[in-house]
């Protein structure tokens, strides 16, 4: 099972807005509704930030959103914090026999 | 509160077996699903297996079906994952995470992570 893709990197100013794709298949992203977004620092171990493509779990700045279309999940970062620079996973659960989740290959965030 | 806490780094020799630990706290074990995931050095995240929370029944990605063993001591609030032979590829921090409700199908608690190294 190959990792849903996503961009090696992605920057942006303090106060900026910017969006991480994350693009599957019909075995995952694009047929299911758990996908899952991750926050991670180095070091550190990954924070769930996003459920079920757009729900916030309590605790998590609405800074955060979530949004899919077809076979392509976002994770949209408004109002950049030098905080928010972490890299950052997308995870959907698969039909596929080779797996039943399937992570993104990862984006690092760079506040700049 | 919930607190998953796991067994301290390990150096493996190729061809070895490594072991490890994940103690659960603050949560009824028997209500969720538990996870292991792994992280090596310049990939990604990578989903290995999950028990279920009767303990008796796992399954893994294909990649470590032959590999991974899963299993839970409900006396001491432990999960286990054990890997078996190692290879260099396998060096990587190893995750135990908790499903955050049945068929919920993420992760919202996640142990520190256990370093394993394997080099000859």
């Amino acid at each position: 099972q190959s990792a849903l893709t996503q961009p090696a990197s992605v920057s942006g100013s303090p106060g900026q807005s910017i969006t991480i794709s994350c693009t599957g298949t019909s075995s995952d992203v694009g047929t299911q509704k758990f996908v899952s977004w991750y926050q991670q620092h180095p070091g550190k171990a990954p924070k769930l930030i996003i459920y079920e493509g757009s729900k916030r779990p309590s605790g998590i700045s609405n800074r955060f959103s979530g949004s899919k279309s077809g076979n392509t999940a976002s994770l949209t970062i408004s109002g950049l914090q030098a905080e928010d620079e972490a890299d950052y996973y997308c995870c959907s659960f698969s039909t596929s026999d080779t797996s039943a989740y399937v992570f993104g290959s990862g984006t690092k965030v760079t506040v700049l | 509160q919930v607190q998953l806490v796991q067994s301290g780094a390990e150096v493996k020799t190729p061809g070895a077996s490594a072991k490890i630990s994940c103690k659960a706290s603050g949560y009824t074990l028997t209500n969720h699903y538990t996870h292991w995931v792994r992280l090596a050095p310049g990939q990604g995240l990578e989903w290995m297996g999950t028990i279920d929370p009767s303990g008796s029944w796992t399954n893994s990605a294909q990649m470590f079906q032959d590999r991974v063993t899963m299993t839970r001591d409900l006396s001491t609030s432990t999960f286990y994952m054990e890997l078996s032979s190692l290879t260099s590829d396998d060096t990587a921090v190893y995750y135990c995470a908790r499903e955050a409700a049945l068929a919920a199908k993420n992760f919202d608690y996640w142990g520190q992570g256990t370093l394993v190294t394997v080099s000859s």
